[in-house]
């Protein structure tokens, strides 16, 4: 069964400094996608970064990028330039395609100090 | 375009009640997947409809049961509700195929008492 994991419940970053969140997961799927949500206070999912399995190329959006180890089965994600608006609850999910099923980890609870 | 919209935001059940919960998918969108979060928990998937059908179906007990309408939106019906059954319940919506990002509304906060 596939599983996703994010082993810091709780983080804290220096607004402007760069902080890396950790996710691993477990699939023998060959294809799938990995992805970064977003969960402020307003309860709304955001995606912040996708991750298709068979690019090898890391993907970026913005001030967000991922470090993808597929061998590794591991799917970072660093902020950078923290800004206070970044302060929320960051779930990684796995989705094996086609329209599947999100299977998401317990998330990492994002603090950003002034 | 409106997003994802459910309704209603808040509900406040007593144990043994039932309960709907519905959700208006992202304009073009085919695709309404329903998923439930408890109380600092990621969220666990419930169910997914397609073309007025379940495709698929997490580890939810009969108590749980849905459908999609022909103009794409959906609804979630809870049985018997137990105080376990308090949660988050976020709807998600996508098109159907290879593309798989889901576009999510602010959820349904049901609370069982």
């Amino acid at each position: 069964a596939q599983t996703v994991t994010q082993s810091q419940p709780e983080m804290s970053v220096q607004e402007a400094e760069t902080v890396t969140l950790s996710c691993t997961y477990d699939t023998s799927e060959s294809d799938y996608y990995l992805f970064w949500y977003k969960q402020p206070p307003s309860r709304q999912m955001i995606l912040v970064i996708r991750q298709e399995a068979y690019k090898q190329q890391n993907a970026t959006e913005n001030r967000f990028s991922v470090n993808f180890q597929k061998a590794a089965k591991s799917f970072s994600l660093k902020i950078s330039d923290s800004q206070l608006g970044d302060a929320a609850m960051y779930f990684c999910a796995y989705n094996a395609g086609n329209n599947r099923k999100l299977i998401w980890g317990l998330g990492t609870s994002l603090a950003v100090n002034p | 375009d409106a997003g994802v919209t459910q309704s209603p935001t808040h509900l406040i059940k007593t144990r043994g009640q039932q309960v709907t919960l519905r959700c208006s998918p992202k304009s073009g969108h085919d695709t309404v997947s329903w998923y439930q979060q408890a109380l600092g928990q990621g969220p666990q998937f419930i169910f997914q409809y397609y073309e007025e059908e379940e495709r698929q179906r997490g580890n939810f007990p009969d108590r749980f049961s849905g459908h999609q309408f022909p103009n794409y939106s959906s609804e979630l019906n809870v049985n018997a509700l137990l105080l376990g059954d308090s949660a988050l319940y976020l709807c998600a919506s996508s098109l159907v195929g290879p593309s798989t990002e889901a576009f999510f509304g602010q959820g349904t906060r049901l609370t069982v008492v």
